[in-house]
C-alpha cells in the first residue's frame, strides 16, 4: 500500500529552528509537495520538491532523497504565526497526490 | 470574485437528505478537486476534473457525485448523506492538473446527524 509518514505533533521555542520530516512509501514518485494549514483553514502551499536536493525559500526550506524516501521541512526563526500544521504530500506515479495526515507544530513563547 | 469559494461554510443535515456542495473559482484553471479532511487522517481525494466536461474516482468516491458542465463550477452532491460523511470539506483547483500547486477554497463544514 502507499504511506505517508509524519510526526502527529511536534513543539518548538520562538526564534528557534525545526525540522519536520516525512517518509515515504508510495508507488513511483513524480514529486513531494508541503503545505501548511492554520487551524480552521484551508491549506496554502509552500514547498515543491522532484529533484534530490534541498530547496531554500526565506525562511522555509525543503530536502528530497529519493532514494531514501524521504523530505524534511525547516523553518528557521521560528515565529508564532508558524503555528500551524504541516503537510506532507507525494505524487506518485499515476499521478495520484497522496497526502500524509499531517505535523501539527506548536510554538511557544 | 478572487481565488476559490465554496459554499456552505457550514451545514448541519439530517441522515437520508440529499445536499450539494458548491465550489467556484475563477482564476481558470483546468483542473477541480473535492477532498475531504478528517481528524487524524490526510485529505483524502474525493472526485476530481481535468477539464471541462470531465470528470474521475479519487480514493473516496462511494455516496458521492460531481458534474463539470464548465470551468468555474464544480458542484459535490451527496445523494443520501450519511454520518460517517460528517467531515471537513475542502475544493480545490490548479493549473493543469496534479503536478501543479493546488489552490484550495476554505472548506465546508458538514454534520450528518
Amino acid at each position: 500500500g502507499q504511506n505517508i509518514d509524519q510526526p502527529t505533533e511536534m513543539t518548538a521555542t520562538e526564534g528557534a529552528i525545526v525540522q519536520i520530516n516525512c517518509t515515504y512509501q508510495t508507488s513511483g514518485f513524480n514529486g513531494l509537495f508541503w503545505y501548511q494549514q492554520h487551524a480552521g483553514e484551508a491549506p496554502t502551499f509552500l514547498s515543491y520538491n522532484v529533484l534530490d536536493g534541498l530547496e531554500e525559500k526565506g525562511r522555509f526550506s525543503s530536502f528530497l532523497s529519493r532514494s531514501k524516501g524521504y523530505s524534511y521541512l525547516l523553518l528557521k526563526e521560528l515565529q508564532m504565526k508558524d503555528s500551524a500544521s504541516y503537510l506532507c504530500a507525494v505524487l506518485d506515479s499515476n499521478y495520484q497526490l497522496i497526502w500524509g495526515a499531517g505535523t501539527k507544530l506548536i510554538i511557544k513563547p | 470574485i478572487a481565488g476559490i469559494t465554496q459554499a456552505p461554510t457550514s451545514q448541519i443535515l439530517a441522515a437520508g437528505r440529499r445536499m450539494t456542495l458548491r465550489c467556484t473559482q475563477d482564476m481558470r484553471h483546468n483542473a477541480m478537486y473535492w477532498y475531504r479532511q478528517d481528524l487524524g487522517l490526510g485529505l483524502r481525494l474525493i472526485h476530481y476534473s481535468n477539464t471541462a466536461g470531465t470528470t474521475g474516482k479519487g480514493e473516496v468516491p462511494d455516496g458521492y457525485s460531481v458534474s463539470r458542465a464548465n470551468t468555474d463550477d464544480f458542484p459535490l452532491t451527496l445523494a443520501s448523506a450519511v454520518p460517517s460523511q460528517t467531515s471537513v470539506y475542502f475544493c480545490a483547483s490548479s493549473l493543469t492538473g496534479f503536478t501543479d500547486t493546488q489552490y484550495f477554497g476554505p472548506g465546508t463544514r458538514l454534520t450528518v446527524l
